[in-house]
């Protein structure tokens, strides 16, 4: 199982994010499967954002489920999320993970992550 | 919300000498279905995040079995039983319960 995350590096203050993490060895479209969506900022700890399963069911983390949308296209095996009025502190790197057994949630492998800056 | 809080935030063990991680939750994190939604994971430097313990004590495939998980309700503890150079970076415990979240990371390094 691999996963990588694709995105701008590099946002304006108040800018939506759109995130897209492509995986392989495994398809949403097998039930108990998930995606999830996790932060960190530069130097500090992991932060949960949101994540996605098979069903279509979603969770998302309460301090951001305002600004978060999660979807997934099982045909290219991607999921998408998108943050909205980026702020300097949602300057992070980035992570998508493989969620194995859905509803207990916890995360397998993840990808190398992507830093996103957001900058005036 | 679930807090979950580790100790001690920084170990320095010698190679060959046991390490134990602890995470207290202020909450429960026992199901319903008898299963302890804890996990664990080690970031090393430079490196994504990897899992090894989940629900608990179970251990990841591939992870060594020098790595062991315990605990139930709101305490854990993830012990090594022997250091390696490898095993060098931040550890976190984390829930899924309810909602997600992870504790604030425990530093183990070389003495």
């Amino acid at each position: 199982i691999t996963l990588k995350e694709s995105g701008p590096t590099l946002l304006r203050p108040t800018q939506t994010l759109t995130l897209t993490c492509t995986f392989s060895g495994f398809s949403l479209n097998t039930t108990r499967m998930g995606v999830g969506w996790v932060r960190q900022p530069p130097g500090q700890a992991l932060e949960w954002l949101a994540l996605i399963h098979w069903d279509d069911s979603k969770r998302f983390s309460p301090s951001l489920e305002k600004r978060l949308t999660i979807t997934k296209d099982t045909s290219k095996n991607a999921v998408v999320i998108t943050m909205a009025n980026m702020d300097t502190a949602d300057t992070a790197t980035y992570y998508c993970a493989h969620i194995p057994l859905g509803l207990f949630d916890w995360f397998g492998p993840w990808g190398q992550g992507i830093l996103v800056t957001v900058s005036s | 919300d679930i807090v979950l809080t580790q100790s001690p935030l920084s170990l320095p063990v010698s190679p060959g000498e046991p390490a134990s991680i602890s995470c207290r939750s202020n909450q429960n994190l026992r199901h319903s279905n008898a299963q302890e939604y804890l996990h664990w994971y080690l970031q090393k430097p430079g490196q994504s995040p990897q899992l090894l313990i989940y629900l608990g004590s179970h251990r990841a495939s591939g992870v060594p079995d020098r790595f062991s998980g315990s605990g139930t309700g709101t305490h854990f503890t993830l012990k090594i039983n022997r250091m390696e150079a490898e095993d060098v970076g931040v550890y976190y415990c984390m829930q899924s319960l309810d909602s997600i979240t992870f504790g604030q990371g425990t530093r183990l390094d070389i003495k």
